[in-house]
């Protein structure tokens, strides 16, 4: 069965200074594993998407991931953090059954301070 | 104009009233989904529909049933609303099984 697991619930940064949001996922197979973020009050945008090709993963608005099977990781990072980006991260696998579900994360609430 | 749109954006009810969400998409995909979003639980789906004539449940069906009345409107029915079942609901939508998830804006409803 297919899992991920965010390791914080909450990360606070500076603006200015990087951003790592943590994920680990579980799969039996090759996963697909998605960053969507949630704006305040908003609906679910997707940052990026890693389907086995690179491990190394651009998204919108400056942030990446890395697929690194080795760790059973797909950490979201951004170089340098912007006001704007104060929202909630879910990390997300999708279910490789019929349904291709999407299962997601709890969700890590990242907040930028001035 | 949004690809998927729902309706209401905001709802408050009573215990035991019936409540319709609706859920319209132009982007002409064939999947549709509704979840539920809680508090630290992340997401999780109610029902999906392949097409109009293939509707299957999820991990948290009961209580819920849903309407696919044409390719772009996926509605999702709560017959006898109870106070558990206040969340924030959201529609997806995607082309094929592993393409992404478009979702709408979401349908915030309270259950007194």
């Amino acid at each position: 069965a297919q899992s991920v697991t965010q390791l914080d619930s909450h990360v606070s940064v500076s603006e200015g200074t990087p951003v790592l949001l943590r994920c680990n996922y579980s799969s039996s197979y090759s996963p697909s594993l998605f960053w969507y973020v949630q704006h305040p009050n908003k609906g679910l945008q997707l940052l990026l998407k890693y389907t086995s090709a690179a491990t190394l993963v651009k998204g919108i608005n400056g942030f990446e991931a890395e697929f690194k099977k080795s760790e059973t990781s797909f950490h979201l990072t951004k170089p340098s953090a912007h006001m704007s980006d104060a929202a909630e991260y879910f990390c997300v696998v999708i279910r490789m059954d019929s349904s291709y579900k999407l299962i997601f994360g709890s969700g890590t609430r990242l907040l930028v301070r001035p | 104009d949004a690809d998927v749109t729902q309706t209401p954006r905001n709802r408050i009810t009573k215990t035991g009233k019936r409540i319709m969400l609706e859920c319209s998409q132009t982007k002409g995909h064939d999947r549709m989904y509704w979840y539920r979003q809680d508090p630290g639980l992340g997401l999780r789906l109610i029902y999906y529909s392949f097409d109009v004539k293939d509707i299957n449940k999820g991990e948290i069906s009961d209580g819920y049933s849903v309407s696919r009345q044409a390719q772009a409107k996926f509605s999702l029915s709560l017959e006898s609303a109870i106070p558990n079942q206040t969340a924030l609901y959201f529609c997806a939508t995607s082309l094929g099984g592993l393409d992404t998830q478009y979702f709408g804006p979401g349908t915030r409803l309270t259950v007194l």
